[in-house]
C-alpha cells in the first residue's frame, strides 16, 4: 500500500522545546516537501529536497530544519526559534520537482503552548 | 516575486448550483495544477494543465488554462455536498510550484 505517512497526527509541546515531525514515503519519489498551513490559509513551502543529502529553503524556512539521509524519509524539526509554531504541517512528495503531481501525507497538527 | 491569487476566498452555494473559482498569476506559468482539500484532510491532486487554452473535464468538473497561461479556472456543474472543501491552484514556474490561498466551498443541502 503505497503512500506517505506522517506521525503523529496531533502533537503538543511547551514553548521553548524543539520538536521533530516524521515523514516517510514508499513511492520511490525523489522530491519531498514540507508545507505549513494556517487556519483558512493556503500552503506555504518550508523546505524541499530533490535528492538524498540535499535540501533547499522554501519561503518560510526560518526556525525550521530538515534532513534527508534516506530517500524515504524527510523529517522536519520545529525549533524554539520559530516564533509561531502552532500550525498544520503537511509533507508531500513527487517523482521529481517540476511537472509532477504532489502526493500529500495526512498532516501533523502541532500545538505549542 | 511569483505569486498566485485566487478568487473568491469563500463561496456558499445551494446544492445543484454551479461554482467557479479563478486563479491568476502576474507572470506566465509553465503549467498549473489543481488540488482539493476536504475539511480536516490533506490536499489531493485533481489535474494538471500545460498547454495554452487547454480545457479538461472530469465528470462535473471543468478546468481551463488561459490563452496567455496566466490564469486558470475550475468550474463545477450542479454542485453536490461531496464537493465541499477548499480548492487550491498551484502555479508552476519552471521547477517551482506556488500554491494559491484557496477557495473554500460550502454546499447547502
Amino acid at each position: 500500500d503505497g503512500g506517505i505517512t506522517q506521525s503523529p497526527k496531533y502533537l503538543f509541546r511547551k514553548e521553548g522545546q524543539n520538536v521533530t515531525l516524521s515523514c516517510e514515503q514508499n513511492l520511490n519519489h525523489d522530491a519531498m516537501y514540507w508545507y505549513r498551513q494556517d487556519p483558512g490559509q493556503g500552503l506555504r513551502l518550508i523546505y524541499y529536497s530533490q535528492i538524498v543529502n540535499d535540501f533547499q529553503k522554501g519561503d518560510i524556512a526560518e526556525g525550521y530544519s530538515v534532513s534527508r539521509e534516506k530517500k524515504e524519509s524527510f523529517p522536519l524539526t520545529v525549533t524554539s526559534a520559530q516564533k509561531n509554531p502552532t500550525a498544520f504541517y503537511l509533507c508531500a512528495s513527487s517523482i521529481d520537482r517540476g511537472r509532477y503531481e504532489q502526493y500529500f501525507g495526512p498532516g501533523t497538527r502541532l500545538t505549542v503552548t | 516575486g511569483q505569486q498566485v491569487m485566487q478568487i473568491p476566498q469563500y463561496q456558499h452555494v445551494q446544492e445543484g448550483e454551479d461554482f467557479t473559482t479563478y486563479c491568476n498569476s502576474s507572470t506566465t506559468l509553465s503549467n498549473i495544477q489543481w488540488y482539493k482539500q476536504r475539511p480536516g484532510g490533506h490536499p489531493v491532486f485533481l489535474i494538471q494543465l500545460v498547454k495554452s487554452g487547454e480545457v479538461k473535464k472530469q465528470k462535473r468538473l471543468t478546468f481551463q488554462f488561459g490563452e496567455a497561461k496566466k490564469n486558470s479556472s475550475l468550474h463545477i456543474t450542479a454542485t453536490q455536498t461531496t464537493d465541499v472543501g477548499t480548492y487550491f491552484c498551484a502555479g508552476g514556474y519552471g521547477q517551482n510550484f506556488v500554491f494559491g490561498p484557496g477557495t473554500r466551498l460550502s454546499v447547502l443541502p
